[in-house]
């Protein structure tokens, strides 16, 4: 079975400065995964996904992550905060049989973005 | 990509009765999920919607509660019957292209806010 953990349902920085989400995933099998950013009142959006090859994977809006199998995490940075970043992020992990997207969400992450 | 279109967009629904969910998208699709998001909770997978098959519901979710409709292969439907406050939530509406395999991307819908009082 996979899980996903978000550490941090809330996480507050400054315009400019550096966002971290932390992400931890359990998974039986090479998992695949993925961020997702939800603005408000809107659908889930693509961020970025790992699936093989480079562990650091470079996504839209300047956002990227980095696969530590031996951590088993999956952090969402990027180096300097705007305030069209304010928004919930969302960590997944698929469920890696073929499936299709069966996709096991983290409970969020509220990013806030302060001046 | 996928332009997807849920109707409605939300709406406030008297306990007992049921809400019928649509999801259209621009382009077929093989396979469309349904997904709820409950307030403070993360989404959880309701089921998978083939077209010209029945729908394959996860664990906790049963048909005669949440009925699916999957008529071709670009709309799909989501029934929420008999409705409680609990069934208050955020429905949303996912595809993917590419066949059934992990590597593919899903899009969402905008979702659907259902409030039951």
């Amino acid at each position: 079975a996979q899980s996903v953990t978000q550490l941090g349902s809330h996480v507050s920085v400054s315009e400019g400065a550096l966002v971290l989400l932390r992400c931890n995933y359990s998974s039986s099998v090479p998992p695949y995964l993925f961020w997702y950013v939800q603005y408000p009142n809107q659908g889930l959006q693509l961020l970025l996904k790992y699936t093989t090859g480079a562990t650091l994977v470079k996504g839209i809006n300047g956002f990227e992550a980095e696969f530590k199998k031996s951590e088993t995490s999956f952090h969402l940075t990027k180096p300097s905060a705007h305030m069209s970043d304010a928004a919930e992020y969302f960590c997944a992990v698929t469920r890696g049989t073929g499936g299709g997207n069966k996709l096991t969400f983290g409970t969020g992450t509220q990013l806030k973005v302060e001046l | 990509s996928a332009v997807i279109s849920q109707k409605p967009s939300r709406d406030i629904c008297q306990r007992g009765t049921s809400l019928t969910i649509q999801c259209q998208v621009d382009s077929q699709v093989t396979m469309m999920f349904w997904y709820r998001q409950q307030p403070g909770q993360s989404l959880t997978l309701i089921a998978t919607a083939n077209q010209g098959s029945e729908a394959t519901y996860e664990s906790g979710f049963v048909i005669d509660k949440f009925p699916i409709s999957r008529p071709n292969l670009t709309f799909s439907t989501l029934t929420v019957s008999n409705m409680s406050p609990e069934d208050s939530s955020i429905y949303l509406c996912s595809v993917e292209f590419g066949g059934p395999t992990p590597n593919t991307e899903a899009f969402f819908g905008q979702g659907t806010r259902l409030t039951v009082v």
